[in-house]
């Protein structure tokens, strides 16, 4: 099974930016897409990439402030979301998908924190 | 716009068996696979059905999807619950762009 590894938590002030990295090993997958989690909030899906094809699908919500890239090294793959405010303070998912775009393996979650 | 709706909170003794709904709205569940994420509090999801009826490894047998078309829905059913089988679950679909839609899960409680 992939396992999925992200990056620490992140504490920001409003107006900057983060980036939330993200490294699947241990087998095969074709995309990974990103999740986040309000507090005591369902899951909402921000994006994807196919990095074979290089292909991006982004969720309409996120389309200006969100960015996903795939690294230098394989199977590391990032996250940027922009112009920060308060109700983006949520944890972040990054998780493998299969060719039918399944969601199959997660990451253990990043905490972005959001305060002045 | 393509919705998943599911029951807010669900609650059954341990050993029984329960089936979470998962309504589609704005689509047909039947043209997209349908998956299921269990989380428990402070942790993150895991995949417990994908692609309709499908267990990944590790998922034990008392887990099974269906997909009924007549009611537009999706149901994940747990025979034999076990107090580690609470939390929240949630269903997840796509619409025609295979833009990632879920529900807004079901609490469930086993006690």
């Amino acid at each position: 099974q992939v396992q999925v590894v992200q990056s620490g938590a992140e504490v920001k002030r409003p107006g900057s930016s983060v980036r939330v990295s993200c490294e699947a090993s241990g087998g095969s997958f074709t995309g990974i897409s990103w999740v986040r989690q309000a507090p005591g909030q369902g899951l909402e899906w921000m994006g994807r990439i196919i990095p074979f094809f290089g292909l991006r699908n982004l969720a309409q919500t996120f389309q200006d402030r969100v960015t996903i890239t795939a690294g230098t090294s394989a199977n590391t793959f990032y996250m940027d979301l922009s112009n920060l405010r308060s109700e983006d303070t949520a944890l972040y998912f990054c998780a493998t998908e299969n060719s039918h775009y399944t969601i199959l393996n997660w990451g253990q979650g990043t905490l972005v924190t959001v305060s002045s | 716009n393509f919705m998943l709706t599911q029951p807010h909170s669900l609650s059954a003794s341990p050993g029984r068996t329960v089936t979470l709904s998962c309504t589609a709205s704005g689509g047909n569940i039947v043209d997209n696979y349908v998956q299921w994420y269990h989380q428990r509090p402070g942790g993150a999801p895991t995949t417990v059905i994908y692609e309709d009826d499908r267990r990944p490894s590790g998922v034990p047998g008392r887990f099974s999807g269906s997909i009924d078309s007549s009611s537009n829905s999706a149901s994940l059913t747990i025979s034999g619950l076990q107090t580690d089988d609470e939390g929240d679950y949630y269903c997840q679909s796509f619409d025609k762009n295979k833009s990632v839609f879920f529900g807004g899960g079901t609490t469930l409680t086993v006690l």
